[in-house]
């Protein structure tokens, strides 16, 4: 079974614009979450979503965004980036987000670094 | 408040030489304690679940245990390619919370 995948896997952007990540979860997996990893704050949750709904949220500002399709890809963006954005961010998936066996599955991640 | 401290920060070991990895945990109901190594610039890779006080789970030369304050994660005779941060989470309704990690280095 293939894994969770994420494109793309390096980004560089500046301070103002704006990345969009996307996130293809492994077959049959219906919730994904996505996490910032800095060497300061460590791997911090963002966002979650299932069933193209967001079921939960970090302590982020509003700058970040998520989305998930309806075959349970999911995107996130964010806006005006910032130089603190530089980060390796992750996507996870599960079955279903519930219940004693769900384990969450990282991808590889994409390294984003703002200039 | 819910948290997850891991220590110690970083451990070298040689080749062989057995250790323990500890992850102490406050958090208002407990529904999973998960285990994970990540190699540099790459996602956490899945090691272990532990539910209940008490259990343990076992992979090559990985041993998690469970208590109702801490993990542990022991090593046993490792080798160079154990080498890795390895990375203890819980998960208060599917936002995993993680520590901050034991860097790990095992010298030949």
């Amino acid at each position: 079974k293939a894994g969770v995948t994420q494109t793309p896997r390096y980004l560089i952007k500046t301070r103002g614009q704006q990345v969009t990540l996307s996130c293809s979860p492994i077959s049959g997996h219906r919730s994904v979450s996505w996490y910032q990893q800095t060497p300061g704050q460590g791997l911090q949750f963002l966002f979650e979503y299932f069933s193209e709904t967001q079921r939960n949220k970090g302590n982020f500002p509003g700058r970040f965004s998520g989305r998930q399709f309806s075959n349970s890809r999911s995107e996130m963006n964010v806006s005006t980036l910032e130089l603190g954005d530089s980060a390796l961010y992750l996507c996870a998936s599960s079955t279903s987000g519930r219940g004693r066996t769900d384990t969450q599955y990282f991808g590889p991640g994409t390294r984003l670094t703002v200039l | 408040e819910d948290q997850v401290t891991q220590s110690p920060e970083a451990l070298r070991l040689q080749e062989g030489e057995s250790s323990s990895l500890n992850c102490s945990y406050t958090v208002s109901g407990l529904r999973g304690l998960f285990w994970y190594r990540q190699d540099p610039g790459k996602g956490p890779e899945f090691l272990f679940t532990l539910y209940s006080a008490g259990e343990e789970k076992e992979k090559e030369r990985l041993k998690a245990t469970l208590t109702k304050k801490e993990s542990f994660l022991h090593i046993t005779a490792p080798k160079p390619e154990d080498s890795a941060t390895y990375l203890c989470a819980f998960n208060p309704g599917n936002k995993l919370t993680f520590g901050g990690g034991t860097r790990v280095l095992v010298k030949p």
